[in-house]
C-alpha cells in the first residue's frame, strides 16, 4: 500500500512569509508525528496526534509553529513569519496507534524548508 | 548530556567488513528504534525492540535494558550500506522519539 507522502517535496520561501506543510499519512494509522532536521542537526520531536486525544505539543520551538489535523488523517504543519533558522527538513510520521504500545513509525520523504 | 547517545559519530569500512554502531541511552524507555538515513532520502525504519535481539538479513539489532544500551551489527558490510545510521528511544511515559544524533557509515569497495 501506499507509505507517508509529504507534500512540497522542496520549499523556498522568503523570510517572513507563512508555510504549509501537508502530510498524508497511512490510511489506518491513527498516530501522527511532526519531526524537524536541521542541516548537520540531528532528528527533533515537533508534535504529536493520537487520534482524538489533545496533541502533544511540547516540541514546537515557537509560537509561530502550528500543526492541525483533520478528519483524523491528513496534516498540515504551518509556520507564520518564517525566519532562516527555521530552514530544515520537516518530516513526518504515522503508525498503527500511540499510548502503551509501541508501534513502527514510517516515514515520509520529507519536505526541505529553506528560507531566504 | 545528550538522553541518547551513539558511538561512534562516523565509521569508514572495507566491503565485507563487520560493522557495529552502538546507542546508550539514560531515561526509561518502552522500545527503541534503528532508523536508516541515506544520503538525499528518507528515513527507514530498521528495528524497532524492547528486549533481546532481532534480526533482519544481514543485520541484526540488539539490547540490553538494564545496561540502557543497544548495538547495530551489520555483517559482511557492502557500498549500499552507506548511510547514516540513527537509534531513537520512545520515552516510557510519553510517545515521543528522543534521537541520537546518528552514525554516519561508508564502506568502500
Amino acid at each position: 500500500g501506499a507509505g507517508v507522502s509529504q507534500s512540497p517535496s522542496n520549499k523556498v520561501t522568503e523570510k517572513g512569509k507563512d508555510v504549509e506543510l501537508r502530510c498524508d499519512p497511512i490510511s489506518g494509522h491513527t498516530a501522527l508525528y511532526w519531526y524537524r532536521q536541521s542541516l548537520g542537526q540531528g532528528l527533533e520531536f515537533l508534535i504529536y496526534f493520537q487520534g482524538n486525544s489533545a496533541p502533544d505539543k511540547s516540541g514546537l520551538p515557537s509560537d509561530r509553529f502550528s500543526a492541525e489535523r483533520t478528519g483524523g488523517s491528513v496534516s498540515t504543519l504551518t509556520i507564520q513569519r518564517t525566519q532562516q533558522e527555521d530552514s530544515a527538513v520537516y518530516l513526518c510520521a504515522s503508525s498503527l496507534a500511540g499510548g502503551s504500545t509501541s508501534y513502527e513509525q514510517y516515514f515520509g520523504p520529507g519536505t526541505r524548508l529553506t528560507v531566504t | 548530556k545528550n538522553e541518547v547517545e551513539q558511538s561512534p559519530q562516523n565509521l569508514t569500512a572495507q566491503e565485507g567488513e563487520f560493522i557495529t554502531i552502538n546507542c546508550s541511552y539514560s531515561v526509561g524507555i518502552s522500545a527503541l528504534h534503528w532508523l536508516q538515513q541515506h544520503p538525499g532520502g528518507g528515513i527507514v525504519s530498521l528495528f524497532m525492540l524492547s528486549s533481546g535481539k532481532k534480526k533482519h538479513g544481514r543485520l541484526i539489532a540488539t539490547i540490553n535494558i538494564q545496561e540502557k544500551h543497544s548495538s547495530l551489527h551489520i555483517t559482511a558490510s557492502h557500498p549500499r550500506d552507506s548511510a547514516v545510521y540513527i537509534c531513537a528511544v520512545r520515552s516510557y511515559n510519553t510517545d515521543k522519539l528522543i534521537f541520537g544524533t546518528g552514525t554516519r557509515l561508508q564502506v568502500f569497495p
